[in-house]
């Protein structure tokens, strides 16, 4: 499986930019980028995923580079809502039997501050 | 459309004891998976269930183990539970598990053994 790596932790002030990055040097041409977040012992939640192109819906904005090693995860006006463990994910597309299973690493906390 | 949903949400059991947790995926999905997260582990990968069948599994002992029901919900259970079974167990859905799909998470199963 592709590993991913991330900074532990990483604080924020409310209403400003949250960039999140995220190392994936050894993923494959097929594997997708996912973000998923977990606040508190809840379930993890999606937020985005990408390929290769940027990626923009209403939560958030993914940055790949050209190389696919490494990505950006923008959350633009971040609120004390957003304070979670972020996760960048790649995803294992299992080609014998179709599937697929999702390999978390240990995650970036995100404190938003006032 | 109704989220994934998880009963029970919390559950008490003592050692040697077995116990049966239960996913509601999201109406149209096809495919279900486990997950256990542990403080120490974090987020692992149990088993995924597609057409009533297991099509994955992920590293963990014959203790714990799965079914699908025709309607897409799906149950798993672990039995002579150990204190290490003590864990937050997820269920995620997704339409068919393919190559494109979002796997999205219940709330989760709060399992504490004594």
């Amino acid at each position: 499986d592709a590993k991913t790596t991330q900074p532990p932790s990483m604080d924020c002030a409310e209403g400003r930019a949250a960039n999140l990055p995220c190392n994936h040097s050894t993923i494959s041409g097929n594997e997708y980028v996912y973000w998923y977040r977990q606040i508190h012992s809840q379930g993890p939640q999606y937020i985005i995923h990408g390929l290769k192109n940027n990626e923009t819906n209403e939560m958030a904005s993914l940055i790949i580079t050209e190389d696919r090693k490494s990505s950006t995860l923008i959350l633009p006006h971040a609120t004390l809502r957003d304070t979670a463990v972020y996760y960048c994910i790649v995803r294992v597309f299992i080609l014998t039997g179709g599937g697929n299973k999702l390999t978390f690493g240990t995650g970036t906390q995100l404190k938003v501050e006032l | 459309k109704a989220g994934v949903t998880q009963t029970p949400r919390y559950l008490i059991k003592t050692r040697g004891q077995q116990v049966t947790l239960s996913c509601s995926p999201i109406s149209g999905h096809r495919s279900v998976s486990w997950y256990q997260q542990t403080p120490g582990q974090g987020l692992q990968f149990l088993f995924e269930y597609f057409s009533e069948t297991q099509r994955n599994k992920g590293n963990f002992p014959g203790r714990f183990s799965g079914r699908q029901f025709s309607n897409s919900r799906s149950e798993m259970n672990v039995s002579t539970l150990e204190l290490g079974d003590s864990a937050l167990y997820l269920c995620a859905s997704s339409l068919s598990g393919g190559s494109t799909d979002t796997q999205y998470f219940g709330p989760g199963t709060r399992l504490t053994v004594l």
